[in-house]
């Protein structure tokens, strides 16, 4: 076992492109989460599948967000038409029961 | 909502200093407790978990305890080595239903001195 990989690590974009990001959870866990996190923060959840169900979005995922768990296996996240404030290091975590979360290296994006 | 707070940072010590990180919460029910530790250049690992109240959480000699009565989850160390300078997270749980999103803290930084 792996762990939680996430791709790309680095994405430099600039303003108005479209980014998609990828995660491979650890095998057989069911749950997947992605969370933003900006400097000086902590992770901020953003979304949550439960098999390829997704089953929460917070609110600040906004339209030009959007994600996807085919299959339930890996997920990708897709930001449209990217602005200077989506800038982050976007994080991936997996889980099988309970509520012990790994979490992957995640992808840091610069929009330029 | 659920929220988590830290104390503010960073925090410089000398190897072999008592280590205490504040952390105190506010939540609905009965959260799961978390310390998530990132050390520079790698990403978020659980050091150590408290599910319900007057439970221990230890590892890598760290340890906190989940207070109910004053909401909180302070991580301590009694020696602290300059291997340990890395971001510290507390983060809860709510832990109900299938969703257990997490709710972290600003975290803050460690700095050990030789």
């Amino acid at each position: 076992d792996t762990g939680v990989s996430q791709d790309p690590r680095h994405k430099i974009t600039k303003r108005g492109q479209n980014v998609t990001f990828r995660c491979d959870p650890i095998s057989e866990h069911n749950r997947l989460y992605w969370y933003r996190q900006t400097l000086g923060q902590g992770p901020e959840f953003l979304t949550y599948f439960q098999n390829e169900a997704q089953l929460e979005k917070s609110r600040l995922l906004s339209d030009r967000f959007s994600a996807e768990r085919p299959k339930g296996s890996f997920s990708t996240l897709e930001i449209q038409r990217t602005e200077q404030g989506d800038s982050a290091m976007y994080l991936c975590a997996s889980s099988f029961t309970g509520n012990e979360q790994y979490f992957g290296p995640g992808t840091r994006l610069t929009v330029t | 909502g659920n929220s988590v707070t830290q104390m503010e940072g960073p925090v410089t010590l000398s190897e072999e200093a008592f280590l205490t990180i504040n952390c105190t919460y506010t939540a609905t029910g009965y959260p799961s407790l978390f310390w998530y530790v990132q050390y520079p250049g790698e990403g978020l690992q659980l050091l150590l978990k408290a599910t319900k109240a007057d439970d221990k959480g230890s590892n890598k000699g760290f340890e906190a305890t989940y207070r109910k009565e004053t909401t909180s989850f302070h991580l301590e160390k009694g020696s602290v080595q300059v291997s340990d300078s890395a971001v510290y997270f507390c983060a809860l749980s709510d832990g109900t239903g299938a969703n257990s999103k997490l709710t972290f803290g600003k975290g803050i930084t460690l700095s050990v001195r030789p």
